[in-house]
């Protein structure tokens, strides 16, 4: 099965900050690698698909890069709203496999 | 629009089985792959498997192999996902996820299942 290494495990930044998640795979995943938001009490909401494309309706402050086994999430600059939990997902011929995931916090 | 509608929260006692469903619409059912994800209290996200509503195969993640049994209904658009002798640490909320490609772009409300006796 493939791994999914996500780091930092959690994040402080203040708003305004610039904000970047990263996410390794055990092996190659070309470009099969997603990132979901998740707020308390809440299910998740895909951000990025295909590692880098913004879904309909995410605001453009969200990017992702990579291909191959390393990925970047990025937040340009952070609001008060992007509190919550984020997820790297994996995708391997129908298996998938989530990151970790990162509690992003409010300095 | 889409709409995944699941069941409602469960209690169930070490041993016992659990089924939970959820109910699709506003979509083609049996045109796209259907994940049921587990999230344990203050916990990340698990996968647990995947069904093709269409022909009904089943893929389910190596640590709930023999245990999971994911089934759909095409009649009402429900698939189903059912987890045996429960213990203590399945207590999670259980969400289904539709599948488009290799991205989960839907998700259900999520159903609290607590095993505790």
């Amino acid at each position: 099965d493939i791994q999914m290494t996500q780091s930092p495990s959690s994040l402080s930044a203040s708003v305004g900050d610039r904000v970047t998640i990263t996410c390794q795979a055990s092996q190659d995943i070309s470009n099969y690698l997603n990132w979901y938001q998740q707020k308390p009490g809440k299910a998740p909401k895909l951000l990025i698909y295909d590692a880098s494309n913004l879904e309909t309706g995410v605001p453009s402050r969200f990017s992702g890069s990579g291909s191959g086994t390393d990925f970047t999430f990025t937040i340009s600059s952070l609001q008060p709203e992007d509190i919550a939990t984020y997820y790297c997902q994996q995708y391997d011929n129908l298996l998938i496999t989530f990151g970790q995931g990162t509690r992003l916090e409010i300095k | 629009q889409v709409q995944l509608v699941q069941s409602g929260a469960e209690v169930k006692k070490p041993g016992a089985s659990v089924k939970v469903s959820c109910k699709a619409s506003g979509y083609t059912f049996t045109s796209y792959y259907m994940h049921w994800v587990r999230q344990a209290p203050g916990q990340g996200l698990e996968w647990m498997g995947i069904i093709n509503p269409s022909g009904g195969s089943t893929s389910y993640a190596q640590k709930f192999q023999g245990r999971v049994t994911m089934t759909r209904d095409t009649s009402t658009s429900t698939v189903y996902m059912e987890l045996s002798s429960l213990r203590s640490e399945d207590t999670a909320v259980y969400y289904c996820a539709r599948a488009f490609g290799p991205q989960l772009g839907y998700w259900g409300q999520g159903t609290l299942v607590t095993v505790s006796s």
